[in-house]
């Protein structure tokens, strides 16, 4: 099966740092990738979509300055929480949408495992 | 708008049913269902395009009524590995690709 990979899978820095999450589908080429959080025992919101090549589409209320993402190739998109306070504390996951033929597989989203980031 | 998925919880024996259902207030494209353990990324169940499809895979199975913006997902005979949080998503417009999840709901198999 088709396999994301994230990286860390765990983060702990201190407030006002820069912390730097990466996404990559490691057997099949992601056209898009999806970037969520997380709060405990809540759903995962949506953050942004990130199409290689171009500019990430980023959910209301998520802010573009706070959450940098680069969508470099097709199999690597990169989040950046830029001077990370308390608040940012989350579960942040990836997911990647494969670039097959067959439309059922296109429609997937494959998950990453996941980084859990705690900011003191 | 996220869906909203009901029951919230539930807990069940080993052996015994479930139904979670997942009701959007925008009309669907396609929903899909994801299963996630605690501290872990949610994992595929399956996918429906198609109103009133339903699938199965092995004793999980799945509805969709397009008209009632509506899916269920449906757990027989379940087992301890059934434990989890079931998450539907939904995608409101072909071609997005783009989810919104619904509440949730947690799922717990006693012996």
């Amino acid at each position: 099966g088709a396999v994301v990979s994230q990286h860390p899978s765990r983060v702990i820095c201190k407030s006002g740092t820069s912390v730097k999450i990466e996404c990559r589908s490691l057997d099949f080429q992601a056209t898009t990738m999806f970037w969520y959080r997380q709060f405990p025992k809540q759903s995962l919101m949506l953050m942004a979509t990130s199409n290689e090549g171009s500019k990430a589409t980023y959910e209301q209320g998520v802010e573009k300055d706070k959450f940098l993402i680069n969508h470099a190739s097709l199999t690597l998109s990169t989040l950046t929480v830029t001077s990370a306070h308390p608040e940012d504390s989350s579960f942040y996951i990836c997911s990647a949408r494969a670039r097959y033929r067959d439309i059922l597989a296109k429609n997937i989203q494959y998950f990453g495992a996941g980084t859990r980031l705690s900011v003191l | 708008q996220q869906p909203v998925q009901s029951p919230q919880a539930v807990i069940l024996r080993e052996g015994e049913d479930a139904v979670i259902n997942c009701s959007s207030s925008k009309a669907l494209y396609s929903v899909h269902w994801y299963r996630q353990k605690h501290g872990e990324a949610p994992v595929f169940l399956m996918i429906l395009l198609k109103g009133g499809e339903q699938k199965g895979h092995d004793k999980i199975s799945a509805s969709f009524n397009e008209k009632k913006q509506q899916s269920s997902l449906y757990l027989t005979a379940s087992q301890l590995s059934y434990s989890g949080t079931y998450f539907c998503g939904t995608e409101d417009m072909a071609g997005t690709y783009k989810y919104i999840f619904g509440t949730g709901t947690r799922l717990k198999v006693l012996a």
